[in-house]
């Protein structure tokens, strides 16, 4: 059974960078699945922040597209997910997805998520 | 960008209850859109994706239906596990975008 795992440190000061890293087991991340990140600010709705393909090919929020890099290594099955020039309205709960690209599927897979907070 | 407007925002509900909640796309995503139910503290769960296909193991009491720009989520009899929250999110075009939630709440 597919498993998702967020790491990262989980206070990030103000104008630093957010980095989180998404490890898969139990699935190839070279396969046809979009990974995508999606995060959700405390008692607030889920907001969608972008997807990798394994080729690299990337598609971020047009809302944090100046911000948001997200990358994958192929040879530790895992992605990241940076934002630069964090602010509090970044505290969130951060989730990585699988997305079935032939399929179709929906985000059928996610990690238990990781509480990112800012503080100084 | 589309918006995606659900409707309600909060829903009291009894158990054995069938319940609708609608998710509304301000422009046409055909079928692409999936349905998501939340827990406090937990990921979302995939219920229901392609607007009207069952994933895997989900309860025969949830469906999906519609297309083009109106969709709904159905219970057919609520349970006391299904207070939660629901999200559509389409997939039509980038940026993929989800609906504000619609939190079912025990009446």
């Amino acid at each position: 059974q597919v498993q998702l795992q967020e790491s990262g440190p989980e206070l990030v000061k103000p104008s630093e960078t957010l980095s989180l890293i998404c490890t898969v087991s139990a699935s190839s991340i070279s396969s046809a699945y979009y990974w995508g990140w999606i995060r959700q600010a405390p008692g607030k709705g889920l907001e969608w922040i972008g997807n990798i393909y394994h080729s690299g090919s990337t598609y971020y929020n047009p809302s944090l597209k100046s911000r948001v890099t997200i990358s994958i290594d192929t040879s530790k099955n895992q992605f990241s997910l940076r934002l630069s020039s964090v602010t509090a309205a970044d505290t969130a709960v951060y989730y990585c997805a699988r997305f079935g690209v032939l399929t179709v599927t929906g985000f059928d897979s996610w990690g238990q998520g990781t509480l990112v907070t800012l503080s100084s | 960008d589309i918006q995606m407007t659900q409707s309600p925002s909060t829903l009291s509900a009894s158990v054995g209850d069938r319940v609708t909640i609608t998710c509304r796309a301000s422009q046409s995503i055909s079928n692409w859109l999936d349905w998501y139910q939340q827990k406090p503290g937990k990921a979302p769960k995939l219920l229901i994706y392609k607007a009207s296909s069952l994933e895997s193991g989900v309860p025969s009491r949830f469906s999906g239906s519609g297309s083009g720009t109106e969709f709904t989520l159905t219970i057919s009899s609520l349970q006391p596990d299904d207070f939660a929250t629901y999200y559509c999110q389409h997939f039509n075009s980038y940026p993929w975008t989800f609906g504000q939630g619609t939190k079912v709440e025990v009446k």
